[in-house]
């Protein structure tokens, strides 16, 4: 059974960083063609697709806010990471980590709200 | 960046219409294309991948095709359970980008 988990703060203030984890179970990201991702949903921009990392270590950034994500992952732990850096009011949004399997998302976490706020 | 344009914004449905919402993409996506399902308050589950495969576990009256660039979702005698906001994603090149969104509502 694959399930999901995100976990992340809750509230910050403007310009400060932004730590999420995924903790999963029921496949493992060293797994050939494995591949986690972070998609974000806020009421004025709708789903939006951050960033995602393949069981090879490959990353892959949205250009829109490249410069201030980053990815990366824990296989022994089972767990997927993204930082956000310089977080602003407008990053205020329920964050989800998905299972990527081909071109779909087949398991999506239950999100965490996080609120940016001063 | 590839734009999926979703139509329509919201819709109204009784149980025994078929339920048809489409996505256009701004261009061709090899049918990199799925449709989720968001009830309020829960995460996006999906529905069908690769623009025609029925994913695991949802009912047969859910189907999507393709004609040209534009690709539909079709719910065939819908149930009150299937109410809720659907999302297409095409995920054929980077960013992957979704459509804004169907809100439908069964009567």
């Amino acid at each position: 059974q694959v399930t999901l988990k995100e976990s992340g703060p809750g509230i910050l203030q403007p310009s400060q960083t932004l730590s999420l984890t995924c903790s999963f179970s029921g496949f493992s990201l060293s797994t050939y063609g494995m591949c986690v991702g972070w998609i974000r949903q806020s009421s004025g921009k709708g789903l939006e697709w951050l960033a995602n990392i393949w069981w090879n270590d490959d990353k892959y950034y949205n250009p829109s806010l490249k410069n201030r994500l980053t990815i990366s992952k824990d296989t022994s732990n089972n767990q997927a990471f993204l930082k956000i850096t310089n977080m602003d009011t407008a990053d205020t949004a329920t964050y989800y980590c998905a299972r990527r399997t081909g071109s779909s998302l087949d398991y999506w976490g239950q999100g965490v709200m996080v609120t940016v706020s001063s | 960046d590839i734009q999926m344009t979703q139509s329509p914004a919201s819709l109204s449905a009784s149980l025994e219409e078929i339920v048809t919402i489409t996505c256009k993409a701004s261009q061709g996506i090899d049918d990199y294309l799925s449709w989720y399902q968001q009830k309020p308050g829960k995460s996006p589950q999906l529905l069908i991948y690769d623009a025609t495969s029925l994913a695991d576990g949802v009912p047969s009256r859910f189907s999507g095709s393709r004609s040209g660039t534009q690709y539909s979702l079709k719910i065939s005698r819908p149930q009150v359970d299937d109410s809720g906001i659907y999302y297409c994603l095409q995920s054929y090149s980077t960013p992957p980008t979704f459509g804004a969104g169907t809100k439908l509502e069964l009567k």
